[in-house]
């Protein structure tokens, strides 16, 4: 069956502008998570989508928005991009309800300029 | 907030030398995980360990859980280049995932 996947794979933007980054999650799944990497950070939690939800949140300011929608594909959007933003974003997917295994798309690179 | 501490974070190694990644929190969790990135492409998973004190190995690798649930080691017996990549844990409580500082690994042919 199909992986996750991400789009688009790359994005340059300016700083002030905003940005949104789709997922599509394994067909069947129905949790979304959302994952900034920086080689400086490391893989940064931003939030978890359930059933069109946000069950969880990470520490990230509320620039950082996402939504899920009923068959489970879910967005993130960046609003006032600055250029801290610039990074690997990732998006995992899984069942949920009590299934840990994540299984992670190859992420969208972001650069701010 | 970073409850994962992995080390080391750079490994660069020859082939078939034998090394042990670790990974420390003061945190309890339910289960920890393993990852392997490759540069470019998203963390695939390697290995789920739950109860405290499981070893568990997928060929020359072996992992292991902490007694208390703190913590977990990756050991890689006889390197190969295709070991090569970044290495992250991941602890998971709940519905939510943890994840470690990563180890860079390269093993040079």
């Amino acid at each position: 069956k199909a992986g996750v996947t991400q789009t688009p794979r790359y994005l340059i933007k300016t700083r002030g502008q905003q940005v949104t980054l789709s997922c599509s999650p394994i067909s069947g799944h129905r949790s979304v998570s959302w994952y900034q990497q920086t080689p400086g950070q490391g893989l940064q939690f931003l939030f978890e989508y359930f059933s069109e939800t946000q069950r969880n949140k990470g520490n990230f300011p509320g620039r950082f928005s996402g939504r899920q929608f009923s068959n489970s594909r879910s967005e993130m959007n960046v609003s006032t991009l600055e250029l801290g933003d610039s990074a690997l974003y990732l998006c995992a997917s899984s069942l949920g309800a009590g299934y840990t295994e994540a299984f992670f798309g190859q992420g969208t690179r972001l650069t701010v300029v | 907030t970073q409850l994962l501490e992995q080390s080391p974070q750079f490994l660069s190694i020859q082939e078939g030398e034998n090394l042990t990644v670790y990974c420390n929190s003061s945190s309890v969790f339910s289960s920890l995980q393993w990852y392997r990135q490759e540069p470019g492409e998203g963390p695939v998973l390697l290995v789920t360990v739950v109860t405290g004190g499981e070893v568990k190995k997928l060929k020359r690798l072996t992992f292991q859980f902490g007694d208390a649930r703190k913590d977990s080691s990756l050991h890689i017996t006889a390197a190969q280049p295709g070991d090569t990549g970044l290495y992250l844990c991941a602890g998971v409580t709940g519905n939510q995932f943890y994840f470690g500082t990563g180890t860079s690994l390269t093993v040079i042919p």
